[in-house]
């Protein structure tokens, strides 16, 4: 069963930007039944799902972060990770990775979430 | 943009009574070739990450107590709780997963009348 753990600074300065990874166990992120997700939760409000990457590097982005956002993954180290430029509070939200099945020209429901991980952008 | 829209944002049922949550997407989230419906229930509990409880907007997860059930097919579905349990409270959200911009509705707060 692929569990999924989030890492990354707590405190970002407004301006800079937002790196996270997730650590993938119980699994490959080099597996091509999977596409791996970030989602993230404003404090008191919904989810929003950031994007998503296979292991052969190709993502897709929620137009509202594309200019912002950029997913990457380490397939040897079995991580894929977020970065997010130009922090303002308004990021400030819980971070979610998550995975779902794939076979690769169509994704199916995310099935695994990580626990998440708190970002406060304050300066 | 596909747009989920939930009703109501906040319930409170009776402990053993139905709970029914409704999603609406502005498109018809059914893809023909298949003939599934790209949609998923979510259960969030505070300080929890969301925890899948429906796929395919009617097949339920390995787990999930058989009380829930989703039903609905193209633009309109609903979450039934047959007989709401104390560990039920929590916030649930419908997500569609048709279009790659995938987005979730505001979510439904379920409480204990």
């Amino acid at each position: 069963q692929v569990q999924l753990q989030e890492s990354g600074p707590g405190l970002v300065k407004p301006s800079e930007t937002l790196s996270l990874t997730c650590t993938v166990s119980g699994g490959s992120v080099s597996s091509g039944n999977y596409y791996w997700n970030w989602i993230r939760q404003p404090p008191g409000k919904g989810l929003e799902w950031i994007g998503y990457i296979y292991y052969s590097g190709s993502a897709n982005y929620n137009p509202s972060f594309k200019s912002r956002v950029t997913i990457s993954v380490d397939t040897s180290k079995n991580q894929f990770s977020l970065r997010l430029s130009s922090v303002t509070a308004a990021d400030t939200a819980v971070y979610y990775c998550a995975s779902g099945g794939s076979t690769g020209y169509d994704n199916y429901h995310m099935d695994v979430w990580g626990k998440g991980t708190t970002v406060t952008v304050s300066s | 943009d596909i747009v989920m829209t939930q009703s109501p944002d906040s319930l409170a049922v009776s402990l053993g009574e139905r709970a029914t949550i409704s999603c609406t997407s502005s498109q018809s989230i059914l893809y023909s070739s298949n003939n599934k419906n790209y949609l998923a229930w979510y259960q969030q509990k505070p300080g929890q990450p969301p925890k899948l409880l429906i796929y395919w907007a009617s097949t339920r997860e390995s787990g999930v107590p058989d009380r829930f059930s989703g039903s609905g097919s193209g633009a309109v579905f609903t979450l039934t709780i047959s007989s709401l349990q104390a560990e039920d409270v929590a916030v649930y959200y419908c997500q569609q997963y048709f279009s790659t911009a995938y987005t979730f509705g505001q979510g439904t707060k379920l409480e204990i009348k």
